[in-house]
């Protein structure tokens, strides 16, 4: 595709349920990256990929949280026991090189109730 | 460890006249720049990038930044602003080694007839 894409675009989950997201990058990108966005703030890092491995995972706020790109394109995140302050928007982002700017899609907006 | 600032939490400006979004930020090593611009219910979208060379950086949209290592800033610049303009704009920074992009809280655009 064109850009980067993210499914869902919306996702309510009840408290203690399991979440997957996912993140498409544009074609040929290396580089992938995940963030949170909370209502008024800046996108804070999460995870970076490059290639197949996490090359940093420092932003992981604890063991719930949990992605993978097993084949270099596609990546999951991976969210276990949901908490309502897990509430944001997750965006991904990927880029050709680590030092080339990022391209980010549209988010998917998790709301745990 | 990395960080950036935006003090302003809106800037106001009315449309032709010239606007500036202020940055300052924090990193070891020399700095990779960036501005990104968040639309209403849309992705971050790039706007420019300073990685070394000219302190003036040119970007999409008519948008340009100063780079000013003294000062530690990165002010983003438009010559004449239009209504469309108005959106939610954030500076990040990288540093030299990392792949992490750290981000600003962000700042509110207004531009008004």
């Amino acid at each position: 595709g064109a850009g980067v894409s993210q499914t869902p675009s919306n996702k309510v989950t009840e408290k203690g349920k399991y979440v997957e997201l996912r993140c498409d990058p544009i074609s040929g990108h290396t580089a992938l990256y995940w963030y949170r966005q909370s209502l008024g703030q800046g996108p804070e890092f999460l995870i970076y990929f490059q290639g197949t491995g996490a090359a940093d995972d420092s932003g992981l706020p604890n063991d719930r949280f949990f992605a993978v790109r097993p084949e270099g394109s596609v990546s999951t995140l991976k969210i276990q026991r949901t908490e309502r302050g897990d509430s944001a928007v997750y965006l991904c982002a990927s880029s050709t090189t680590p030092n080339t700017e990022a391209f980010f899609g549209q988010g998917t907006r998790l709301t745990v109730v | 460890a990395q960080s950036v600032a935006q003090p302003e939490d809106q800037v106001n400006v009315a449309e032709g006249n010239p606007l500036t979004v202020k940055c300052t930020y924090s990193v070891s090593g020399n700095p990779y720049l960036f501005w990104y611009v968040q639309y209403p219910n849309r992705g971050l979208q790039f706007l420019l990038k300073y990685i070394t060379g000219d302190n003036l950086v040119k970007g999409s949209y008519g948008f340009e930044a100063e780079f000013n290592k003294s000062q530690t800033s990165f002010h983003l610049k438009k010559p004449s602003a239009l209504v469309s303009d108005s959106a939610l704009y954030f500076c990040a920074v990288r540093d030299g080694q990392g792949n992490k992009l750290t981000f600003g809280t962000g700042t509110q655009l207004k531009v008004e007839l």
